[in-house]
């Protein structure tokens, strides 16, 4: 399983925009970039994934370089409910066998 | 559609005692996979079943253990218990099948709390 490197956390204002890298060089070829956001107390929530340049969903927008070594999430404009813990995954889709580690702890800060 | 469930959500057990916990999976999900959540660890894959066959697994110790009914229910088994088994148990579905998306559906977990 290709290992993942976050920061554990990090601060931010209310209403900016939050980006949370995370560096993956053993990513294999077959392998997606997953992300989930886990609240207090629950369990992990899907937010977004793909292979490679930019995917964009309602949520969030992935940033992924050619050669796929690290990827950025971008959260715009958060709120107070955005703080929460964020994973970064990398794994093929036909494994579910997914390595989360600990994660990156985000603090919004009103 | 409902949800992944999981029970108990809550439970107190002591050392050497074991535990049984259930999940129920996304009607139709095939897949099923068990995690452990503690602080210090963070979140780790525990074992992996599909079509009531053991698929993947973690590094855990043999104490560990899991099962998946034809329902695609499954329960995961934990004997002679230790205080650091203490932790969040969560479980996952998924369609499990070449079409997977890689996104996996979590219950709120079971909270095992060893003394």
């Amino acid at each position: 399983l290709a290992k993942t490197t976050q920061p554990i956390s990090m601060d931010s204002y209310e209403g900016q925009e939050v980006n949370i890298t995370c560096s993956h060089n053993n990513i294999a070829t077959n392998d997606y970039i997953t992300w989930y956001q886990q609240f207090p107390s629950q369990g992990p929530r899907f937010i977004i994934q793909g292979y490679k340049t930019k995917v964009t969903n309602e949520v969030a927008s992935l940033f992924i370089p050619a050669d796929r070594k690290s990827s950025t999430l971008s959260l715009p404009r958060v709120s107070l409910s955005d703080t929460a813990v964020y994973y970064c995954l990398v794994g093929d889709n036909g494994n579910n066998r997914l390595a989360f580690g600990k994660g990156n702890q985000v603090v919004v800060i009103p | 559609k409902a949800g992944v469930t999981q029970t108990p959500r809550y439970l107190i057990k002591t050392r050497g005692q074991q535990v049984t916990l259930s999940c129920s999976p996304i009607s139709g999900h095939r897949s099923v996979s068990w995690y452990q959540q503690t602080p210090g660890q963070g979140l780790q894959f525990l074992f992996e079943y599909f079509s009531e066959t053991q698929r993947n697994k973690g590094n855990f110790p043999g104490r560990f253990s899991g099962r998946q009914f034809s329902n695609s229910r499954s329960e995961m088994n934990v004997s002679t218990l230790e205080l650091g088994d203490s932790a969040l148990y969560l479980c996952a579905s998924s369609p499990g099948t070449g079409t997977n998306t890689g996104e996996l559906f979590f219950g709120e977990g079971s909270r095992l709390t060893v003394l």
